[in-house]
């Protein structure tokens, strides 16, 4: 069955400082992964998806099939960036069906 | 354009007692899907309807049950209420309902059994 793992639940950075996210799935076919967001009091919104290799906010994210990763990257964070962040895995068989790991709150000190 | 809305917001049901959710889609979209939210379990999957169908089942009990409308608006329901049905219960849309396209995600009601 299809996993994914957030393996730290709070992370703690400074202002300025690089950002790691880490994500690992378990799929043996050809995942979509996603990264969500959800700020404090706020709806939980899509940020960006391998499929796409797009990079919003100044957040990044590659697909590693061979460590089976996908690790969201910002290489400055600012304090607006403290949120729950959430990965997520739909299976090319399940079409909508998303499967989301833990979430890593992430706080940003001044 | 209006987001994905669902009400009621908060909701307070007595353990035994039913309750109904409701979930309307951004406009012109299609595929409606909810999931349950808690503090121990995470983000659930529970169903996903399509063009009024259910077109996929998350690993729910019977007692959790859907339904769309010819306008795509979704509605929940969970009968027979115990008190771990306690959670944030949010909907989502698509227009497609593939993942690839993403989805749109409403604010959820938060549903407290006692």
């Amino acid at each position: 069955a299809q996993r994914v793992t957030q393996p730290e639940k709070l992370l703690s950075v400074f202002k300025g400082a690089p950002v790691e996210l880490k994500c690992n799935y378990s799929y043996s076919g050809s995942p979509e992964l996603f990264w969500y967001v959800q700020y404090s009091r706020q709806r939980l919104q899509l940020l960006l998806r391998h499929i796409s290799r797009e990079s919003i906010k100044g957040v990044t994210a590659d697909l590693n099939k061979g460590e089976t990763s996908f690790h969201l990257k910002k290489p400055f964070a600012q304090e607006e960036d403290s949120a729950m962040y959430y990965c997520a895995l739909s299976m090319e068989t399940s079409g909508s069906r998303l499967t989301f790991g833990e979430g890593t709150q992430l706080t940003v000190n001044p | 354009k209006a987001g994905v809305t669902q009400t009621p917001r908060y909701l307070i049901k007595t353990r035994g007692q039913q309750v109904t959710l409701s979930c309307s889609p951004i406009s012109g979209h299609r595929s409606v899907s909810w999931y349950q939210q808690t503090p121990g379990q995470g983000l659930q999957f529970l169903f996903e309807y399509f063009s009024e169908t259910q077109r996929n089942k998350g690993n729910f009990p019977g007692r959790f049950s859907g339904r769309q409308f010819s306008n795509s608006r979704s509605e929940m329901n969970v009968s027979t209420l115990e008190l771990g049905d306690s959670a944030l219960y949010l909907c989502a849309s698509s227009l497609s309902g593939q993942s690839s396209y993403g989805y749109t995600f409403g604010s959820g009601t938060r549903l407290t059994v006692v």
